[in-house]
Parts: structure tokens; C-alpha cells; sequence
């Protein structure tokens, strides 16, 4: 256990529906990532929140709508998704001490498959 | 080229080897290096950090070379509980880590 919590664990949607990936942590963190890992993929990471201000969009379609309204809690708002968007996607959360070690802390992440 | 590369293996090794891992980073400014464990369908776990000095935990050693761009990390003494994949991960600044594709470790009896 971690302390980083995503709910839901499994979700199937269709293309057309609309969903939300929730992810709480309680550790006093102030950095919160999503990140992508589809099969035989490495981990792309999607998106970066310092201070609950996003400081990181990798490029990453319009489907696909990112929340943080305070620092521990984190969404990924879902809508008109891809059958190619079905991955794995993980939160982590980070204390904020750059430059120095920012050791990141996972969620057992969400299992999302788009039919 | 991509930021942070890795082998992807499998290394097959049996129990009580010696196996290496070797990682390079295109990024000459970042700043801190990790390797993280992850096991099949769960989530990636920070083994160890790694520290421009080389450091040690137990059974496994890590190494860093700056000038270089290049991370190691040595297991000793291999356990059938060390089977994973191990993503090497650079802190590319602002708190942005970039992983690894990770290497597979499968060690056998």
C-alpha cells in the first residue's frame, strides 16, 4: 500500500461514453502524474501537476482532460476515447524537492479497456 | 533518440547469479536516477536511487556515470523473487520523471 489510490481498478467504456479515473493520495505531496502503459509499451507519461498547476501536457489528445482541484486529488476525465487508448494508467504522486531525489509513488492504477 | 534507454532482455539467469543492467540518458541536465521494480500487472515500486557516488543496498549496486549519461544497476546472488521488469528512471527537471522501457528478469532454479 502505497498511499496513492485509483479508483475504478477495472473499467470498460465505449467509445462514445464519457468517464472519469479518480486518484487520491494522502502522503502531503505536491507533484501528481498520469501515466500510460500499454502492453510491451514503456510508461509515457501523459501529465505533470506542481502546486495543483498542470506544469506538463506530453502532446496528449483532447480526449483526454486532466483535473487536479487540490493537491491530493487527481482526475483524468474520459470522453469519445480510441479502442487504442485501452491501457493501463497509472497516478503518482511525488513531494516536491527538486533538483534533489523525487522519489514517485504509484497507484495500482486503472485497467481500461474501450470497446 | 529516446530520452532514457534501456535493453529490453529477458535476461534469463539461474538462481545465485550475477546479472547487470545498463541504462543511458539523453538528457545531460537531469538531475536524479532511480530503478524501479515491476512486477507483472501491478504497479512500478522505487528499488533504489541512484547516487553519483555508486550505492549499495544489499544485494544490489548502483552506479551512475555523468559524463557518460549512463546508469548500471548489479544484482548479486540472484533470487527467484527477483523476477521482474526494472525501468530506469531520470528526473528530466520540474518533477518529470521518464522511464525506461525496462528489462525482463526471469531468474530460474
Amino acid at each position: 500500500e502505497t498511499g496513492v489510490t485509483q479508483t475504478p481498478r477495472h473499467l470498460v467504456m465505449g467509445m462514445t461514453n464519457k468517464k472519469s479515473l479518480k486518484c487520491e493520495q494522502h502522503l502531503g505531496h505536491n507533484a501528481m502524474y498520469w501515466y500510460k502503459q500499454s502492453a510491451k509499451k514503456p510508461l509515457e507519461l501523459m501529465f505533470v501537476y506542481n502546486f495543483k498547476e498542470q506544469t506538463e501536457n506530453n502532446s496528449v489528445p483532447s480526449r483526454f482532460s486532466p483535473e487536479c482541484p487540490n493537491s491530493s486529488h487527481l482526475f483524468l476525465h474520459l470522453h469519445t476515447l480510441q479502442p487504442e487508448d485501452s491501457a493501463l494508467y497509472l497516478c503518482a504522486s511525488s513531494p516536491d524537492v527538486p533538483p534533489g531525489n523525487t522519489e514517485a509513488f504509484f497507484g495500482q492504477g486503472t485497467r481500461l479497456t474501450v470497446v | 533518440r529516446k530520452e532514457v534507454e534501456q535493453d529490453p532482455g529477458p535476461f534469463n539467469v539461474p538462481e545465485g547469479a550475477t546479472v547487470a543492467f545498463n541504462c543511458t540518458y539523453s538528457n545531460s541536465a537531469s538531475q536524479s536516477f532511480f530503478w524501479y521494480r515491476q512486477d507483472c500487472r501491478k504497479e512500478p515500486k522505487l528499488l533504489m536511487s541512484v547516487y553519483s557516488s555508486g550505492n549499495e543496498d544489499g544485494r544490489f549496486t548502483a552506479q551512475l556515470n555523468r559524463a557518460s549519461q549512463y546508469i548500471s544497476l548489479l544484482i548479486r546472488d540472484s533470487k527467484l523473487s527477483d523476477s521482474a521488469t526494472y525501468l530506469c528512471v531520470v528526473n528530466g527537471g520540474y518533477n518529470k520523471l521518464i522511464f525506461g522501457a525496462g528489462t525482463r528478469l526471469a531468474v530460474h532454479p
